[in-house]
C-alpha cells in the first residue's frame, strides 16, 4: 500500500518563528489534505490540496504532485498552533491514508 | 465545514463488557462515515467505512464481529466494541465524508479505557 511519511517527527519552536512541515507519499494521489490535531484530540481541517498552492492566514500549503510531496508552512507561530499536524492522502477512493504526523510545540 | 459530534467523549469499562459509541452528523446528511482508531502518539488508522443502509466495509485486520458498525440513518453511525479487553483501549474517532471537494470532517473522539 501507499506509504505517507512526514518530517520532522517533532518540532519545538519559540513563538514568532516560522516552520515548514513536509509530507512525502509513495504513489500518485488524487486527494491530499492537511489536518491539525489539537491537544484535546480534535482534528481540524486545514487544506484540501491535491495540487498547487493555497494560503489561509498564517498557514499556506504547496503540493507538487509529480514529485509526490506536499509542504505546510506556518509563519509567525503561536502557542495555539501546538499539536500534531497530519497529512492524509487518497487514491481513487474516498478513504484517506494518514501520514506519520509532525508533533509541534510552540513555547512563549 | 460540517459538524460532527461523538458520544460519549470518555468511557471506562470493565473487561468483557460492550461499549457503544455514537457519531452524529449535525448539519449534513452523510451517506458515508468512517471510523478510526488512534493509539497514543501514533497516527490515525482507518478501521471501517460505514455506508448508510448497507453493511460496513472493514479494513484488513479489523475484526468485524468485535467492532460492530451500524449506519441506520444519514445522521447517525454507531460503533460497538463487543467484549472489550484492555488492548482495545484507544482513542476512537469518526468522520463524515463531504463531497465537492472530497473531504472528511471529524468528530471530537471517544477515549475508551478498558480495565
Amino acid at each position: 500500500g501507499i506509504q505517507v511519511e512526514q518530517s520532522p517527527p517533532d518540532l519545538i519552536l519559540q513563538e514568532g518563528a516560522n516552520s515548514t512541515l513536509r509530507c512525502n507519499f509513495s504513489d500518485s494521489v488524487n486527494n491530499l489534505q492537511w489536518f491539525h490535531q489539537n491537544p484535546w484530540g480534535q482534528l481540524i481541517n486545514l487544506f484540501y490540496i491535491p495540487s498547487g498552492t493555497k494560503q489561509n492566514g498564517r498557514l499556506s500549503a504547496t503540493t507538487v504532485a509529480t514529485e509526490r510531496y506536499s509542504l505546510l508552512y506556518i509563519s509567525s507561530s503561536q502557542t495555539t498552533d501546538s499539536g500534531v499536524y497530519f497529512c492524509a492522502v487518497g487514491i481513487n477512493t474516498d478513504k484517506l491514508i494518514f501520514g506519520t504526523g509532525t508533533r509541534l510545540q510552540v513555547f512563549p | 465545514g460540517a459538524v460532527v459530534s461523538q458520544h460519549p467523549s470518555r468511557v471506562i469499562c470493565k473487561s468483557g463488557t460492550s461499549v457503544k459509541i455514537e457519531c452524529r452528523s449535525l448539519d449534513f446528511q452523510a451517506t458515508t462515515m468512517f471510523w478510526y482508531r488512534q493509539f497514543p502518539k501514533q497516527s490515525l488508522m482507518l478501521m471501517a467505512t460505514s455506508n448508510e443502509g448497507s453493511k460496513a466495509t472493514y479494513e484488513q485486520g479489523v475484526e468485524k464481529d468485535k467492532f460492530l458498525i451500524n449506519h441506520a440513518s444519514l445522521t447517525l453511525s454507531t460503533l460497538t466494541v463487543t467484549s472489550a479487553h484492555p488492548e482495545d483501549s484507544s482513542f476512537y474517532i469518526c468522520s463524515e465524508r463531504v463531497p465537492e471537494p472530497d473531504t472528511q470532517y471529524f468528530g471530537p473522539g471517544t477515549r475508551l479505557t478498558v480495565l
